[in-house]
Parts: C-alpha cells; sequence; structure tokens
C-alpha cells in the first residue's frame, strides 16, 4: 500500500555501527509498529508505538530502540548493530478498530557484517 | 504461547476453492480472527476479519464455527498468484495492547 513506506529497502552495515530506520505512514493512523522476520521465527513484534512519544517493548525489543516524535513517523534505531540483527523489518500501522486491519510495509532488508 | 494452530501447508488446483483451516480453541469472548497473507517475502497483507458470523470480501469468505474455536478462509477460486502463506491470527481489536502476534501460518501452494 502506498500509505505506509520504509526506508531505506536495503542497507549493509558493519558490526557495530549505528542503524536507523524509517516507517512513514499518511494514513493517520494511531499505533504503529515494527516486526522482524527471520527464517523459522515468523514475523516477531520489536516495539509499538499507540501515539506521538507513546512507545513500548515487544517480545524481542533487546537491542532496539524506537521514536515517534509524529503521527507519521516511527523510527528504529540499532545502536550497535549485531550480525544476530541481520533480517528483514516490517513496519505496520492501524487504528486499532476493530473494523480495521493492519497496514504492511515492504519491509528493509538488513544485513549486518 | 501460539493461540492458533494451523496446519505447515497445503495445496490445491488452480480456479478451485481453497480451504483454510485454524483452529483457535483457547479464543475468548471479546477475540477476533484475523487472517493475513504474505506473498514471497513482501510485507503482510491483510485479508479478512470476524467475530462470530461469517464474512466475505473481495478477495475471501470467512466462516467461524459457532462455538468459535475453529474457522476457515475460503479463496473460492484459487490463482497461483495466491500462493503465499497465510496467518490466522486471534487479537482483541483496539488499545496499546492490541498487537498482532503471528505465528508460522500455512503455506498454501496453487498448482497449475
Amino acid at each position: 500500500d502506498a500509505g505506509i513506506t520504509q526506508s531505506p529497502r536495503h542497507k549493509v552495515t558493519e558490526t557495530g555501527t549505528p542503524v536507523t530506520l524509517r516507517c512513514h505512514q499518511t494514513e493517520n493512523h494511531r499505533y504503529m509498529y515494527w516486526y522482524r522476520q527471520d527464517p523459522g521465527h515468523g514475523l516477531r513484534l520489536i516495539h509499538y508505538s499507540y501515539g506521538v512519544k507513546d512507545t513500548d517493548k515487544g517480545e524481542v525489543s533487546d537491542g532496539y530502540s524506537v521514536s515517534r516524535s509524529k503521527t507519521e513517523d516511527f523510527l528504529l534505531t540499532l545502536e550497535s548493530a549485531t550480525s544476530s540483527q541481520t533480517s528483514v523489518y516490517f513496519c505496520a500501522s492501524g487504528t486499532g478498530a476493530n473494523n480495521y486491519g493492519y497496514t504492511f510495509g515492504s519491509g528493509t532488508r538488513l544485513t549486518v557484517v | 504461547d501460539a493461540k492458533t494452530t494451523q496446519p505447515p501447508s497445503m495445496d490445491c488446483a488452480e480456479g478451485r476453492a481453497a480451504n483454510l483451516p485454524c483452529n483457535h480453541s483457547t479464543i475468548s469472548g471479546n477475540e477476533y480472527v484475523y487472517w493475513y497473507r504474505q506473498i514471497h517475502s513482501q510485507g503482510p497483507q491483510y485479508i479478512i476479519h470476524g467475530l462470530k458470523n461469517n464474512e466475505t470480501n473481495e478477495m475471501a469468505s470467512l466462516i467461524i464455527t459457532e462455538d468459535r474455536k475453529s474457522s476457515t478462509l475460503i479463496l473460492p477460486h484459487a490463482t497461483l498468484r495466491d500462493t503465499a502463506v497465510y496467518y490466522c491470527i486471534v487479537r482483541v481489536p483496539g488499545g496499546a495492547n492490541s498487537k498482532l502476534t503471528f505465528g508460522k501460518g500455512i503455506t498454501l501452494s496453487v498448482r497449475p
């Protein structure tokens, strides 16, 4: 969906460097989420946000931080990237209402070497 | 702590109906059943959701048993482009803790 975009689409970085992934949505959704997807694990929730400046941890939050200073942007930061953080990262957004599903971005493929 | 159980895979012939089962025997009264699919590492795509009544949209139909312990997603006329991983998820919508928790899903292969 054009309503949610992730950048960059691909990134290769070195171990120990900081990395920030960006998620931008134009749907005015209140809720935003970051997932990672690895073979054998499916999609796992890293962090989520339920409003500007309101964020909370998901099931695999260690090594990640997030920020949401505007409704439309949700940033995921790896403070010091490790090889175990090589993954495909997906962002999602939603209204939270019971008649609406989430919209997912196309993903960011991150490789930490 | 998966709330849903799905077979790992199934296939069907192109043009035929694909019936994807899901077991959610511990579903709570206020939890909805959601279906998403993921085509070849793209972002998951919302398909349909329901509480207790059967639902239909332009993509699929959702049949929920009367006791709500299981459901079936029906793709009425499967095409090769429907080959994907399909996720069945139960969730209480709304609120800060309303999150989608994905299991391993079922891989549907549509054969020519």
